[in-house]
Parts: C-alpha cells; structure tokens; sequence
C-alpha cells in the first residue's frame, strides 16, 4: 500500500548547525503535509505544514521543502540548538482524511 | 492557549481488563483522532470522529470502541485487553476543514 517514510532513522548534529531532515511519500494524491516534533513522553507537536501547491514554506527557524516531482518533503532546521533534539516525524493527508505518519528520525543536538 | 486534554495520563492494567481513556478537544475543535503509538513506532490511526459521529476507521482491533459526546470529548474503550496494547495512547483534534491536527500529551497505558 502507499506509504509515508522517511530515509534516516537518526541524525546527529552539532549545536549551530543546520539540520535537515527527509521523507518520501509515495501517495501521489497527499495535498497535505506536516511536520511534527516529538520530545519523550510527549504528544507530536505541529511544527510546519505546507500544501501541495506549495514548494516551500518558511517558519522560524524552519523550512519545509516539498518536491512533487520525487514525492520528497524535508524540514530544514537553522542554527540547531539542544532544545531541538527530538523526534520528528512527517505526515501526510489526502482531502482531509486521516493523517498517515512515517516513521520518525530523532535528532540528536550536540553542545 | 487551551490544547488538547487526556486523561488518564498513565494507567496501568492487567491482562483482560478494561480501560478507558478520555480525551477533550481544543474548544470548538470538532473532529477528534485516535492514535496509538508502540516504543520507537510512529503513531497508528485508530479511529476518528466528526460532529459525534465516526468518520474514518483504522487500525483499531474489534475489542476497542470509541465515541464521541454531545461536548465534543471523546472516549476510547478498550476491553480484553493484551500485552500487545501497551502503547502511548494519543488523541488529536482538529477545526472545521482545517487540516491540521493538534495532539493531547497522550495516555501510557502498560498491560501487565
């Protein structure tokens, strides 16, 4: 069946970096997107989204890429800071309907 | 702001048993999610309800039931409960056709 996932399971950076991280979806009708954060113990917390008729999107600190043509999103992190060790998952819907995750990478934010 | 509120936040039962968990929506959120999440997986949709009534179903086994109420909160039941089913327990709401869903700090349940 389509899937969400992403290519690296673990990324470790060191504190100042840029940080990116990657998933491929494989749903050609997913309109949808979100990244989401997960520190331990704690529920997913929405960081970004962006719609498929969208490229790119910007927030603070943080950028979602979405490249329809290979079915790739990434979510880009300026200036990583130990805070932002987590887990990180992007997710993905088609006309609203139940979101699919892929499986998570965990950032890890090195002093 | 006010977010998404689950309670229990932790349970723990024994094979067999029953639990439910609750959850209340975002105010004037009215779509509300089930998720479940293993160790080290990715959550798993259940079950999700729009206006009280079920709108999509999932990966949710024939022992667990959910609704949702005239407030909007919503109850997940889960009966016979295995080993298999500990897992954190996540509940998400959503507004209207907004589609971003906002996540509840999530009930650990642990079968015993």
């Amino acid at each position: 069946g389509e899937s969400v996932g992403l290519h690296l399971p673990t990324l470790s950076v060191q504190e100042g970096d840029n940080s990116i991280i990657n998933c491929a979806y494989s749903n050609s009708a997913s309109d949808y997107f979100i990244w989401y954060k997960q520190e331990s113990g704690k529920g997913p917390q929405f960081i970004i989204d962006i719609r498929s008729n969208m490229d790119k999107r910007q927030g603070q600190r943080v950028t979602v890429l979405l490249n329809k043509t290979v079915k790739h999103l990434s979510l880009q992190i300026a200036a990583t800071q130990p805070g932002d060790s987590a887990v990180y998952f992007c997710a993905e819907t088609s006309n609203n309907n139940d979101m699919r995750f892929g499986a998570g990478t965990r950032l890890t934010v090195k002093p | 702001a006010a977010g998404v509120i689950q309670s229990p936040r932790h349970l723990i039962k024994e094979k067999r048993e029953t639990a439910t968990l609750k959850c209340y929506p975002i105010p004037r959120h009215d779509t509300v999610y089930w998720y479940q999440q293993g160790p080290g997986q990715d959550p798993q949709f259940l079950i999700s309800f729009y206006e009280k009534m079920q709108s999509d179903k999932g990966s949710i086994p024939d022992r667990f039931s959910a609704q949702q109420f005239s407030d909007y909160h919503s109850e997940l039941n889960m009966s016979s409960l295995e080993l298999g089913d500990s897992a954190l327990y996540f509940c998400a709401s959503r507004y209207g056709n907004q589609e971003t869903q906002y996540f509840g700090p999530g009930t650990r349940l642990l079968v015993l």
